[in-house]
């Protein structure tokens, strides 16, 4: 059971240059979340979706957009690239039937870097 | 919105000590939970310990406990034992109650975390 599973790991882009990182989870959950985490700071939400199809903005949604076409599949993209948005990304997911109160699984993020 | 605050961007321990690490929350919700997260080195986000906050009593987790004071609205966590191992990254975060709204479901809300330095 791979969980969440994010690609790339590592990635540097030009400031301008635009890009998708992939997330992908194998556990069937409805709810997917994407966050950045900047420098010595916590996790902030970009977007969430709560089924195939149906997505909302979290706390920093600009700059940013996504997609979810799939259960499994919720990827991230960024358009015209800027410094402000090197970070590292994590995908997270959980799923409704589980127990409550279960974290969320977190993927094991994308360090991206605008230059 | 919910906040979270750390107020200690760094702490430290020698190693075997007990370290309590701070969060303090804002909220106008009443049914709610609580998570601290480790984050070493590598990235990884690692649940430590949650928190219901209908439950009065406190969580523990082997070397890890929480004492949760919900008027104060101040969930502290305390490492026991610390080992060389605990040195990370901790987050405290704050998720919704389940009834809050179907959108609403699952969302964490993070502090800024506090770097734990375990000294041998």
């Amino acid at each position: 059971n791979a969980g969440v599973t994010q690609t790339p790991k590592f990635r540097i882009l030009k400031i301008g240059q635009s890009m998708t990182l992939q997330c992908t989870q194998d556990m069937n959950h409805n709810y997917m979340y994407w966050y950045r985490q900047d420098p010595g700071m916590g996790l902030k939400l970009i977007y969430y979706s709560v089924g195939a199809g149906i997505t909302d903005k979290g706390e920093v949604p600009n700059g940013y957009n996504v997609s979810r076409s799939t259960t499994e599949d919720f990827p991230l993209r960024l358009e015209l690239a800027a410094p402000s948005q090197t970070s590292v990304y994590f995908c997270a997911s959980i799923g409704f039937f589980e127990t409550a109160p279960q974290p969320q699984h977190f993927g094991d993020g994308t360090r991206l870097s605008i230059l | 919105a919910q906040t979270v605050t750390q107020s200690q961007p760094e702490m430290s321990v020698q190693e075997a000590e007990t370290v309590t690490l701070s969060c303090t929350y804002d909220t106008s919700e009443s049914d709610y939970y609580l998570f601290w997260y480790k984050q070493p080195p590598s990235r990884q986000m690692i649940l430590v310990i949650r928190q219901e906050a209908y439950k009065q009593q406190n969580a523990t987790e082997n070397r890890f406990s929480v004492n949760f004071q919900k008027a104060a609205k101040s969930f502290s966590l305390k490492i026991s034992d610390s080992q060389l191992g605990d040195a990370a990254m901790y987050f405290c975060a704050y998720r919704s109650g389940d009834n809050a709204g179907g959108t609403s479901y699952g969302k964490l809300t993070f502090g800024q975390g506090t770097i734990l330095t375990v000294h041998p």
